[in-house]
């Protein structure tokens, strides 16, 4: 069974940093691409970052490019996201996922979500 | 990259067929077959329900379908069931330096 969960969500104060983490397991972690995906509090899902099975190829959503980076460990199952400079609006549950393939292109399988409250 | 336009909500009564839309352009959509659906139950996590257009994932019903045409790609759930009340979304892969983008979701309403 697939399972993706989540960690490393909670309170920061605009400007600070965070680091989500996500561990991996019931597959071949590094036969497949992973993604972050973001859901505001009532809002709709927005893709974040994605990162191919090797890690050699990285992709952002606008608003977070040049201040998250992704990253995977593929020794550990692990999928990570480093949040620097935090604003209001990066406020939301973050969900860790897999792709379908080893490239960046499809979601399937979802974790349950870390929250993140950015907030004074 | 903008988001896909979906319609915010729809409504159908049981047993009827609904669809949903997904307006792309001709650099997401049109351009890649590369459209997934999701589903989404409040307070649960996203679950696939199609993708590459048309293929449905292992344990979905044969309810729903999947389909494009040009830029705008079609969610179809026949026979609705009070248990398709949900979020729908919609995404397609974009390439470039941003690889994936989401639609911005329709509420279903099973009346």
């Amino acid at each position: 069974e697939v399972q993706l969960v989540e960690s490393g969500g909670g309170l920061a104060q605009p400007g600070r940093s965070l680091r989500l983490s996500c561990v991996a397991s019931g597959f071949n972690f590094d036969d497949h691409a992973m993604h972050w995906v973001r859901q505001a509090p009532g809002k709709g899902l927005e893709w974040v970052s994605g990162i191919s099975w090797t890690g050699g190829q990285t992709g952002y959503v606008n608003s977070v490019r040049g201040r998250f980076t992704i990253s995977r460990d593929n020794s550990k199952n692990a999928l990570y996201l480093q949040m620097n400079s935090l604003t209001t609006e990066d406020t939301a549950l973050y969900y860790c996922a897999r792709d379908i393939f080893r490239s960046v292109t499809t979601v399937d399988y979802w974790g349950q979500g870390t929250l993140v409250t950015v907030s004074s | 990259q903008s988001a896909l336009t979906q319609p915010a909500s729809v409504s159908g009564s049981p047993g009827q067929p609904i669809t949903i839309s997904c307006t792309g352009t001709s650099s997401d959509v049109g351009n890649f077959n590369l459209v997934s659906w999701y589903q989404q139950h409040p307070g649960r996590a996203p679950k696939l329900i199609i993708s590459e257009v048309t293929k449905r994932s292992s344990g979905v019903s044969h309810r729903f379908s999947g389909s494009k045409s040009g830029n705008t790609a079609s969610l179809t759930i026949s026979g609705l069931q009070a248990d398709d009340e949900a979020d729908y979304y919609c995404c397609s892969y974009v390439g470039g330096r941003t690889f994936v983008v989401f639609g911005g979701g329709t509420q279903l309403t099973v009346i």
